[in-house]
């Protein structure tokens, strides 16, 4: 069954210490991006990747690391630079180059206590 | 850079009933993609609809349609026959095309309209 996986669905973690979000895709998909979502706003886009081993800043990069070292995979770090790390995190993919449609994974939860 | 508003925080309708969300949004660009995503409660975001802004006939999707105006940077999603189902957050979002500089395909949102549909 294709889609994107997100693991785990709920994430808590003391702070201060770093943890890392899982994303997964088996639709072959080369672009694949991670978005942050808060109470009452739209979604932000933290980093991105168009190919392997290539990724760029979003709008909100400060304080979280990415790797691309595979095609299907997109991990994404949150530091403890990142000042305020609770938040639902989703990561989206879309198919390469002519290709405009992102499709979203199920989310994680992330709660620093 | 690009912006988009959707004006209307929160909207409840009647089932079987019709309801328009609005959305507007403000660019330089000529071209352009515009979509709607949904967001029930389980936060899975899933795609409702697509509007290539260089076509002028508006997009459908079964109960689903849009009222796309270029001059005024509008794209309204009317929802025909809600459906309990439908109760969601709706997201607007905005995407360069891949061709433009800079695009990368990168979504902008608006910040939802929370639909309820009542029974």
């Amino acid at each position: 069954d294709g889609g994107i996986t997100q693991s785990p669905k709920y994430l808590f973690r003391k702070e201060g210490q770093n943890v890392t979000l899982s994303c997964e895709q088996n639709l072959n998909h080369d672009a694949m991006y991670w978005y942050r979502q808060d109470p009452g706003q739209g979604l932000r886009l933290i980093y991105y990747s168009q190919i392997v081993n290539d990724f760029q800043k979003g709008d909100i990069a400060e304080g979280y690391s990415v790797s691309r070292e595979k095609k299907e995979s997109f991990p994404l770090t949150v530091t403890s630079a990142q000042k305020n790390p609770t938040a639902f995190y989703l990561c989206a993919s879309r198919l390469g180059r002519g290709s405009d449609t992102q499709y979203f994974g199920p989310g994680t939860r992330l709660t620093v206590l | 850079a690009q912006t988009v508003t959707q004006s209307q925080p929160e909207m409840s309708v009647q089932e079987a009933e019709t309801v328009t969300l609005s959305c507007t949004y403000d660019t330089s660009e000529n071209n352009y993609y515009l979509f709607w995503y949904k967001q029930p409660p389980s936060r899975q975001m899933i795609l409702v609809i697509r509007q290539e802004a260089y076509k002028q006939q508006n997009a459908t999707e079964n109960r689903f349609s849009v009222n796309f105006q270029k001059a005024a940077k509008s794209f309204s999603l009317k929802i025909s026959d809600s459906q309990l189902g439908d109760t969601a957050m709706y997201f607007c979002a905005f995407m360069k095309p891949g061709w433009s500089g800079g695009s990368n395909y990168k979504l902008t949102f608006g910040k939802g309209t929370l639909l309820t549909v009542n029974p």
